[in-house]
């Protein structure tokens, strides 16, 4: 089943802040983030494991409550660049084989 | 860096034709996947390939789809008989275990079929 992010748009003025929550109905093994342009591949963000780890790459941040299934994506003092969508990704490890099911997508548009 | 590489970019074909998508993922990565994503809208999951087979397919990945993994490196999806709904972006993507954990999954650039 696919993760459920909120919101699912938002519009930001250049340096506000932003938080993007994705939640599983499944046990998680691993939650990615990855940003889109428009007619682009995903770009990978982060990935964070298990064990409530939080993360932070330049000015974005991320956490995972593994006992919640659900991550959150922190943007701070927002810039032109980070407009896309955003997408996060679980993944539910079986022993086998790892899948990376996409959630619903966050659409942010960063203005001036 | 190393990159998963997808050809062609663009494909136009006409309904009923059989179309293959062709991806070159990274060369020590052991698992292989089909993306696809309809105009706008998520990125859905088709198909897992790991160890020469099948690990795990979609509702989406009917008998119409087919993947193969012909020669070691390249990596390909075919669609037989496509029919318009099949128009989207296709993702081929590859992963590996990373230390600490969790797999790292790359993504090709995309290829865009267009339905006629």
């Amino acid at each position: 089943q696919q993760p459920v992010q909120s919101p699912q748009a938002v519009i930001l003025r250049e340096g506000e802040d932003a938080v993007i929550n994705c939640s599983s109905s499944k046990a998680l093994y691993s939650v990615h983030w990855y940003r889109q342009k428009h007619g682009e591949a995903p770009i990978f963000l982060m990935i964070l494991l298990k064990g409530g780890e939080q993360k932070g790459h330049d000015k974005i941040s991320a956490s995972f409550n593994e006992k919640k299934q659900q991550s959150s994506l922190y943007l701070t003092a927002s810039q032109l660049s980070y407009s896309g969508t955003y997408f996060c990704g679980t993944d539910t490890f079986t022993g086998t084989a790892s899948k990376l099911t996409f959630g619903t997508g966050t659409r942010l548009q960063v203005t001036l | 860096e190393p990159e998963v590489t997808q050809t062609p970019s663009h494909q136009v074909t006409q309904m009923g034709q059989e179309v293959i998508l062709r991806c070159v993922p990274i060369s020590n990565h052991l698992y292989f996947y089909w993306y696809r994503q309809i105009l706008g809208q998520k990125v859905e999951f088709l198909v897992s390939f790991y160890n020469n087979e099948i690990s795990e397919k979609s509702e989406i990945f009917d008998d119409q789809f087919s993947v193969e993994r012909p020669d070691g490196s390249n990596f390909t999806l075919k669609i037989r008989s496509t029919k318009l709904e099949d128009s989207a972006m296709y993702f081929c993507a590859s992963s590996e275990f990373i230390a600490g954990g969790g797999y790292g999954y790359t993504f090709g650039s995309g290829t865009r079929l267009t339905v006629v």
